[in-house]
């Protein structure tokens, strides 16, 4: 079973389309993470909550919303998508005050 | 602020020879280090942890021991295989009320047979 699913695994759109990616963990953890990594590798964090609250929001524009309907869903959603997006977004979760943090499969975005 | 810094790649080698992936932290408190592998195509996964200093990670056959002394967490490995070719990345975790990971820019190791 996997322990973080990420949907889709691949998304390719246009410019100033809005969309949506979804993560859910069947872990039993409470706090979750988006990274996003660019196309030299590079990971970093854009959000993270902790039993669906917001506690780390990074300097991320503000056309990127994190939701979290329960502990084990973290949704992002993306307003009028710029080439800049292009990037493989993670999703991961961990158990709160622990330090291992369990990584999804990754979406790839891709706008055109 | 907290960083990673991490010895850039492209790291190549052959079949059997010895790795080492340099990497070095700056932090605030005592954080927790991490090394987590890429491989092609998929997501991060954790390799190996060391929480404290002395103490030494390891996982199929990698190892990085944390070195509070050179804010160090070098990876090594004694023969790699073909099949360790991915990207690595080094981390840490401050802890606290702060949960992010912050990551090196990963070091992109192929083995050649």
């Amino acid at each position: 079973d996997t322990a973080v699913s990420q949907t889709p695994k691949y998304l390719v759109t246009q410019m100033g389309n809005d969309k949506s990616i979804k993560c859910e963990q069947n872990l039993g953890h409470d706090t979750m993470y988006w990274y996003k990594q660019d196309s030299k590798k590079f990971l970093k964090i854009m959000f993270s909550y902790n039993n669906k609250e917001l506690i780390i929001n990074e300097t991320v524009p503000n056309r990127f919303s994190p939701k979290s309907p329960d502990k084990a869903h973290l949704n992002l959603h993306i307003n009028s998508l710029e080439l800049g997006d292009s990037a493989v977004y993670f999703c991961a979760s961990s158990q709160e005050r622990a330090q291992t943090q369990y990584f999804g499969p990754g979406t790839r975005l891709l706008v055109l | 602020g907290n960083s990673v810094t991490q010895m850039e790649g492209p790291v190549t080698l052959s079949e059997e020879a010895f790795l080492t992936i340099n990497c070095t932290y700056t932090a605030t408190g005592y954080p927790s280090l991490f090394w987590y592998v890429q491989y092609p195509g998929e997501g991060l996964q954790l390799l190996l942890k060391a929480t404290k200093a002395d103490d030494k990670g390891s996982n199929k056959g990698f190892e990085a021991t944390y070195r509070k002394e050179t804010t160090s967490f070098h990876l090594e490995k004694g023969s790699v295989q073909v099949s360790d070719s991915a990207v690595y990345f080094c981390a840490q975790n401050s802890g606290g009320s702060n949960y992010k990971l912050t990551f090196g820019k990963g070091t992109l190791l192929t083995v050649n047979p």
